[in-house]
């Protein structure tokens, strides 16, 4: 299965808001709300930040925010702050009961 | 709260059999599925497969040949086996919990594949 398509950077300013766009097929974005993100830190784990699609873990501050339309998933985060300066990888279950991530996008805080 | 923690040779060669463990601390590793995911250098994610503790399993298509996942719930424990391992193979592993989201992960384990 081919990966998800992310953009490889996105930037914004303190305060801002920024949307990282996944863009998978009819075969798993398009057909299943079981679209995942996760913060990555360098050196660090994943960190969960949104499941099926718009759901928040507990923790996860309200800033984050993820929607889907179509065959495309979309991260959003506001009020931009330096801490949110990461990596951000989204996931989508598939058609063939597997689960496939995207390339991964790399946010700069100005 | 519950905690992943791998373990394992750091170094593997080229066709041998890469061998990780994850131990579950704090819960039980009873009901929830366990994942596996890899991380080559400065590259994206790639799931591996997952676990329930039942034992069913699922696994990458493109690792399924050549890959067992297993599960000790008495050590509340799961396992990695990746077979005939090339320098591809290179990666941090993780392990977490849950499917198809994963939450939460170990810290990762830098596992090199070279002779």
């Amino acid at each position: 299965q081919s990966a998800l398509t992310q953009p490889a950077s996105v930037s914004g300013s303190p305060g801002q808001s920024i949307t990282i766009s996944c863009t998978g097929t009819s075969s798993d974005v398009g057909d299943y709300d079981y679209v995942s993100w996760y913060q990555q830190h360098p050196g660090k784990a994943p960190k969960l930040m949104i499941y099926e699609v718009s759901s928040r873990p507990s923790g996860v501050s309200n800033r984050f925010s993820g929607s889907k339309s179509g065959i495309t998933a979309s991260l959003t985060i506001s009020g931009l702050q330096p801490e949110d300066e990461a990596d951000y990888y989204c996931s989508s279950y598939t058609s063939i009961s597997t689960l496939v991530f995207g390339g991964g996008t790399k946010l700069t805080v100005l | 709260q519950v905690q992943l923690q791998e373990s394992g040779p750091g170094l593997v060669k080229p066709s041998e059999t890469l061998s990780l463990t994850c131990t579950v601390s704090g819960g039980s590793i009873s009901s929830y599925f366990w994942t596996w995911i890899r991380q080559s250098p400065g590259k994206g994610l790639e799931w591996i497969g997952y676990i329930y503790y039942s034992g069913t399993t699922n696994y990458n298509p493109s690792l399924k040949s050549r890959l067992t996942i297993s599960v000790d719930t008495s050590k509340n424990q799961f396992s990695l086996r990746l077979r005939s391992v090339t320098a591809a193979d290179t990666a941090v592993y993780y392990c977490a919990r849950d499917w198809p989201w994963f939450n939460p992960w170990g810290q990762g384990t830098l596992v090199t594949v070279s002779s």
